[in-house]
């Protein structure tokens, strides 16, 4: 069964620091990666997505993931965080229904 | 991406009884999905909805106990039979347009069970 794994759990950052969110994924067959970012307050909604080709998938709001398929890993990055960042991400793979990590809580302080 | 809403969006019940959420979406869809996400914990499916038959059931969830109809392509729902607090919990309906395809969420049914 495909599986993910987000080691960060909760990550404290000040605003302008660049950010690095990591994630695992068990699968070595193909893979469908996602991002998911869930606002206080707000639901869940897409930054990015990895299907196949250019390994360096950009998003919403200045996010970016690299898929490294050595590693097994999908780390989500954004070079400046702000405020507005605060949220709860969740790193998902699936080819049908989504298989969810942990989540990372991120808290950007002003 | 889809315009997905829920109804309702909270409820607090008793212990025993029984709630059905509702997930309406503005476009056809091929698939429907019904998740959990537990107080501070991450998102796990219950079961796939799918049009004009059974729906598919993960490990640990049974039909008895979560209900699911999906009468057509825009909507779904899901029963919470037999409620105890341990069912507190948020609700939520995904939709996608075929393998491989990424999701969209819904708001969520945030259920409390006294």
């Amino acid at each position: 069964a495909q599986s993910v794994s987000q080691h960060n759990h909760h990550v404290i950052l000040s605003e302008a620091a660049s950010l690095e969110l990591g994630c695992n994924y068990s699968y070595g067959g193909t893979v469908n990666l996602f991002w998911y970012v869930q606002y206080p307050g707000q639901h869940l909604q897409l930054l990015l997505k990895y299907f196949s080709g250019d390994p360096l998938v950009k998003g919403i709001k200045g996010f970016e993931a690299e898929f490294i398929k050595s590693k097994f890993s999908f780390n989500l990055r954004k070079p400046s965080v702000q405020w507005s960042d605060t949220a709860e991400y969740f790193c998902a793979t699936g080819r049908r229904a989504l298989t969810f990590g942990s989540g990372t809580r991120l808290q950007v302080q002003p | 991406s889809a315009v997905i809403s829920q109804k309702p969006s909270r409820d607090i019940c008793q212990r025993g009884t029984s709630l059905t959420i509702q997930c309406q979406v503005d476009s056809q869809v091929t698939m429907m999905f019904w998740y959990r996400q537990q107080p501070g914990q991450s998102l796990t499916l219950i079961a796939t909805a799918n049009q004009g038959s059974e729906a598919t059931y993960e490990s640990g969830f049974v039909i008895d106990k979560f209900p699911i109809s999906r009468p057509n392509l825009t909507f779904s729902t899901l029963t919470v039979s037999n409620m105890s607090p341990e069912d507190s919990s948020i609700y939520l309906c995904s939709v996608g347009n075929g393998v491989g395809y990424e999701q969209y969420f819904g708001p969520g049914t945030r259920l409390t069970v006294t």
